[in-house]
């Protein structure tokens, strides 16, 4: 059972354009929020995180939203550039047993020049 | 400060053969958790270590072990190799564990194939 779904394998965007990236989950103890970039042939980097007591956090050009009540969080990436082209994965912890990370199994953005 | 350090980078082995890796976590934290990277299947967790104690474990067969030391470093075997043992493994270190609120910090990843 996956307790935390990309469902699009692959995304293209335009360079300058806004990404969104997203991802649901299942399991209601789940209130933290993680996601990170992967290049290829390299350890994932943490990109950004969000608690279940915010809708939205900021770090530059990434925003995540959460929707608590439809159990879906989005990566927006703005604007888009050539660099931002990895694998991003969405992962979710909780409590009360829920405390394993859980990785989705991430989302290939590609950022055309 | 160092991040989190796994040797060796990439390695070759044969189908039976045993493998161990290794892993050094960012200094002063002492959670140490492994995954399984393969095409197509994502990041799968393999298990987590704290202070010395494996703490939650994935859904692997008795093959995949580990352990961690006293200075928090730790190691992760497998035995009798198969060829779908090939793939990247990453570790990953935090302060506190997985749990709510924790962040935790990918290595480079060590690339075991298996022929």
């Amino acid at each position: 059972d996956q307790q935390v779904k990309q469902n699009s394998p692959s995304l293209s965007v335009q360079e300058g354009r806004i990404s969104i990236l997203n991802c649901d989950y299942t399991n209601s103890m789940f209130d933290y929020f993680l996601w990170y970039k992967k290049y290829p042939a390299e350890g994932p980097t943490f990109l950004i995180s969000i608690s279940s007591i915010k809708d939205k956090n900021e770090d530059g050009r990434f925003t995540v939203f959460l929707n608590k009540s439809a159990k879906h969080l989005s990566l927006h990436i703005v604007p888009s550039q050539p660099g931002d082209s990895a694998v991003y994965f969405c992962a979710a912890s909780g409590q009360g047993g829920s405390e394993k990370l859980v990785f989705g199994k991430g989302t290939k953005l590609t950022v055309n020049p | 400060k160092a991040g989190v350090t796994q040797t060796p980078r990439y390695l070759i082995k044969t189908r039976g053969q045993q493998v161990t890796l290794s892993c050094s976590p960012i200094s002063g934290h002492r959670s140490v958790s492994w995954y399984q990277q393969t095409p197509g299947q994502g990041l799968q967790f393999l298990f987590e270590y704290f202070s010395e104690t494996q703490r939650n474990k994935g859904n692997f067969p008795g093959r995949f072990s580990g352990r961690q030391f006293s200075n928090s470093r730790s190691e992760m075997n497998v035995s009798t190799l198969e060829l779908g043992d090939s793939a990247l493994y990453l570790c990953a270190s935090s302060l506190h564990g997985q749990g709510s609120g924790n962040t935790i910090y990918f290595g480079e990843g060590s690339w075991l194939t298996v022929v």
